[in-house]
């Protein structure tokens, strides 16, 4: 069975500091998905990040990055000059590419930035 | 295009009282699914349909019932609504695997249901 781990509960940085958002995976399959969905205050998800299991290259996205490595089975996000504005809740999520496309979401990294 | 909507936005409920929740896609999408979200659990899967008229069962699919009787529409309902049920509810759609990829899911704004 597939699982998406988020260790941080929560995170709290002042603002323009750098933060980065771990995301641990599990699944047996050799052709999976990753995704990063953004929940801001407002509740509705917004879909930041696509990855597939065959591309390992990072991606840079102005202030936003993430850092796949098969080898350790992470996904992290990493946000430069955090503004007030990423104060939200982060969901990593995992899809086994078999069809349904179902996806497994991590618990969320709920990220405060104070000004 | 309005994207995802979902009906209604809030709703309260006696337990064992019934329900259907709307979810209505403008993109076309194939595939369509129903989330629950509750506090530190994340989001998890409780139905999902891969194209009209057909429906599956996620993670969590007790004590739902779904149907997809139009491409556009996909419905959630409780039967016997209980108080376990009390949950944020999120309908999403995606082209599935169109293009030989995992595409990503698109979300509705949510329904906040309370069963008492």
């Amino acid at each position: 069975a597939q699982k998406v781990t988020q260790a941080q509960t929560e995170i709290s940085v002042v603002e323009k500091e750098d933060v980065t958002l771990d995301c641990v995976y599990e699944t047996r399959d050799t052709t999976y998905y990753l995704f990063w969905y953004k929940q801001p205050p407002s509740g509705e998800l917004v879909f930041l990040i696509r990855r597939n299991s065959f591309d390992e290259q990072n991606e840079i996205s102005g202030r936003y990055s993430w850092n796949f490595q098969k080898s350790t089975s992470s996904f992290n996000f990493t946000i430069t000059a955090s503004q007030v504005v990423d104060s939200a809740v982060y969901f990593c999520a995992l899809s086994e590419g078999r069809g349904n496309e179902k996806l497994t979401f991590g618990t969320g990294t709920r990220l405060t930035i104070i000004p | 295009n309005a994207g995802v909507t979902q009906t209604p936005k809030f709703r309260v409920l006696k337990t064992g009282q019934s329900m259907t929740l709307l979810c209505a896609q403008d993109m076309n999408h194939e595939y369509m699914y129903w989330y629950r979200q509750d506090p530190g659990m994340g989001l998890r899967l409780i139905h999902y349909s891969v194209g009209e008229g057909t429906t599956a069962k996620g993670e969590v699919p007790d004590g739902y019932n779904v149907s997809r009787l139009k491409k556009q529409n996909f419905l959630l309902g409780l039967e016997s609504a209980a108080p376990s049920q009390t949950s944020v509810y999120f309908c999403a759609s995606s082209y599935g695997l169109a293009g030989g990829v995992s595409n990503e899911q698109f979300f509705g704004p949510g329904t906040r249901l309370t069963v008492l």
